[in-house]
């Protein structure tokens, strides 16, 4: 069974400073993996994914995250905080062979809050 | 309306009531998806409904009864919730693809249960 740990429930980081948020899979393939943030009062957005070919992956707000197999993470990082990144990063993988239900299933970590103070 | 919307965003019951939670896509998905967000644990997924059908029911308890009358609306009913049942509850769609979808997700319905 696929699962997803996230290292740190909470991470505080000065403004300017580099973001990094940890993230472990385990799963007996490659899945497809995601980042979603969820801001106050709002629903989860998408970040960024990675499906197949370039391993380092861009997503919105200045976001990447690194694909490495050999230690099945997928890290997302971001150069220099900024006051507006303040919100909750979920990770999740999803089987790359799709089920017979029409649909892609998410499994998240439980989350990391991440704090930006000045 | 763009996205996906959910109403009522903020809901207070008592363990008697029959109440429903409503969820709109304009995006034209053909997957609808109920979760349940609880603090400090991950997201739980509760119900799949692709094409209309319901694919996917996690051990959910029967006081909780989705419905999915066309491929734009899920709905959530709910009856004799428990206190446990409090948490946030979000609605998500996503167009199947064969590959890794991505799900969009509404603002969620904050449920309280007294």
């Amino acid at each position: 069974a696929q699962s997803v740990t996230q290292l740190g429930s909470h991470v505080s980081v000065s403004e300017g400073a580099l973001v990094l948020l940890r993230c472990n899979y385990s799963s007996s393939v490659p899945p497809y993996l995601f980042w979603y943030v969820q801001y106050p009062n709002q629903g989860l957005q998408l970040l960024l994914k990675y499906t197949t070919g370039a391993t380092l992956v861009k997503g919105i707000n200045g976001f990447e995250a690194e694909f490495k197999k050999s230690e099945t993470s997928f890290h997302l990082t971001k150069p220099s905080a900024h006051m507006s990144d303040a919100a909750e990063y979920f990770c999740a993988v999803s089987p790359t062979k799709s089920l017979s239900g029409g649909y892609n299933k998410l499994i998240f970590g439980a989350g990391t809050r991440l704090a930006v103070h000045p | 309306e763009t996205g996906v919307t959910q109403t009522p965003r903020h809901l207070v019951m008592g363990m008697t009531n029959k109440k429903s939670l409503k969820c709109e896509q304009h995006l034209g998905h053909n997957a609808m998806y109920w979760y349940k967000q609880s603090a400090k644990k991950p997201l739980e997924l509760m119900f799949v409904y692709s094409l209309e059908e319901r694919v996917e029911n996690n051990s959910v308890p029967s006081r909780f009864s989705p419905e999915c009358p066309n491929s734009s609306h899920l709905f959530l009913h709910l009856h004799t919730l428990q206190p446990e049942d409090s948490a946030l509850y979000l609605c998500a769609s996503s167009q199947f693809s064969g590959s890794a979808d991505t799900q969009y997700f509404g603002p969620g319905t904050r449920l309280t249960v007294l």
